[in-house]
């Protein structure tokens, strides 16, 4: 299965910097997926990357996988205390059927964000 | 819109005691369904998927089982908890389609602790 290994493991930031975390993987990723955990939740999507050098945003969230495939990042533009939380890639580990797959997941960056 | 529901949110249970985690959704037909574990340090670690009614995966050797008695109702079993079997636990669903990938959507969890 995919190893993936996320960077930093922590982050505390003053409201408005910008911040990257880091997903790198041991093998070539063919779906890379970002995750947010509130405190005690579940995880919410945010966004799915497939080809090489593809970029999505979603408000001031940007993510992005490298022409090789085998690491991505997201950045967060002028951080504000909503974007708090445990940020976590995952990525395919086992397929279940014609293009589902069960994820394997990265331990996940803890984000937190000071006034 | 497609929602998923788990229940309990919060569980206390002493070891040697059975367990029952349901997990249901609505809005969609024929989905994967997934149960993870999360526990701290570890990451979340894939115990059990199903492509439909009956049919059942298991990915770690555990005092744990799942089933699948309805087409959107997965249920997380135990007959006796061991300590061990402690952390926040994660059902999860994705649309099965051919040509492309699918996210995972999560529930809300499980705060299980065994006593």
């Amino acid at each position: 299965s995919q190893e993936l290994e996320q960077s930093p493991q922590s982050l505390i930031v003053q409201e408005g910097k910008n911040l990257t975390i880091n997903c790198t993987s041991s093998k070539t990723l063919y779906g890379l997926y970002w995750y947010k955990q509130k405190y005690g939740e579940g995880l919410i999507f945010l966004m799915m990357l497939q080809k090489g050098g593809e970029e999505k945003s979603h408000e001031k969230i940007t993510a992005k996988l490298d022409e090789k495939k085998q690491q991505s990042s997201l950045h967060i533009t002028a951080s504000q205390p909503s974007h708090a939380g445990i940020y976590l890639c995952g990525a395919d580990q086992r397929r279940v059927s014609d293009s589902g797959y069960a994820l394997n997941f990265g331990k996940g960056t803890s984000l937190l964000v000071t006034p | 819109s497609q929602t998923i529901h788990q229940w309990p949110a919060t569980l206390v249970q002493p070891v040697g005691s059975p367990l029952s985690l349901e997990c249901t959704v609505e809005g969609t037909s024929n989905p994967n369904l997934y149960w993870y574990r999360q526990a701290a340090g570890r990451g979340l670690q894939l115990l059990f998927y199903s492509v439909g009614i009956g049919q059942i995966s298991s990915e770690v050797p555990q005092n744990l089982s799942a089933s699948r008695p309805q087409d959107r109702q997965f249920i997380l079993s135990s007959k006796k908890l061991l300590l061990s079997d402690s952390g926040f636990y994660l059902c999860a669903w994705s649309v099965s389609r051919t040509g492309r990938n699918s996210p995972l959507h999560f529930g809300n969890g499980t705060r299980l602790t065994v006593t």
